[in-house]
């Protein structure tokens, strides 16, 4: 079993500010690590993801995130903020020995406010 | 297009009146699942499906019942619907799961 820690559950950043999302997770078995985005009204879209290989992925819209399995961490970052990036944003990890079959285990999300 | 569709996207119910939710994909996917999105709980897994005639419960199975017959379709059923499933519901497919899943828009039920 595998659970996800979003450790805010609400961020606020200025535009143009640099954003930082966190999350860790917890698992007896390797995962996949994934962050979907949830804009307002609509269903969610992958943003990026950790397989295997460079720690370090990058997503669309200049999101990017750092996988420490030391620190069993998965944050989400980016340089420069912009109005467009409001919106929820979840952390998820999938049970790699399974392949994924079993589905998605989701943080709680944390809600991306960003002020002008 | 490649898509997830689920239908309806909103529905209102009364307590107990049986109801289902289809979710179709055309992409081919062995993995589907179903989760519900409730404020402050992010979404929980209720079943999921890894081919055809292969189902399993999820996070929160209690009161819904799924089916997997054709691989393109994985309807949820609400045999007696209560208020206490009124949420936002999301289904989702995968080719593998490294590939990650891709979501449906939604239906929003309400049962009162």
């Amino acid at each position: 079993a595998q659970s996800v820690t979003q450790l805010d559950s609400q961020v606020p950043v200025f535009e143009e500010a640099p954003v930082e999302l966190r999350c860790n997770y917890s698992s007896s078995v390797s995962v996949y690590l994934f962050w979907y985005v949830q804009y307002p009204n609509q269903g969610l879209q992958l943003l990026l993801k950790y397989l295997s290989g460079s720690t370090l992925v990058k997503g669309i819209n200049g999101f990017e995130a750092e996988f420490k399995k030391s620190e069993t961490s998965f944050h989400l970052t980016k340089p420069s903020a912009h109005m467009s990036d409001a919106a929820e944003y979840f952390c998820v990890v999938s049970d790699r020995s399974g392949g994924g079959a079993d589905g998605l285990t989701f943080g709680k999300g944390t809600h991306l406010i960003i002020q002008p | 297009e490649a898509q997830v569709t689920q239908n309806p996207r909103y529905l209102i119910t009364v307590t107990g009146k049986k109801l289902t939710v289809t979710c179709s994909q055309n992409m081919n996917h062995e993995y589907m699942s179903w989760y519900r999105q409730d404020p402050g709980l992010g979404l929980r897994q209720i079943y999921y499906s890894m081919n055809v005639e292969v189902t399993d419960k999820g996070d929160v199975p209690e009161g819904y019942k799924v089916s997997r017959k054709e691989k393109r379709n994985f309807p949820l059923i609400l045999e007696s619907p209560s208020p206490n499933q009124t949420s936002l519901y999301f289904c989702a497919s995968s080719l593998a799961g490294n590939y990650g899943y891709t979501f449906g828009s939604g239906t929003r039920l309400t049962v009162v």
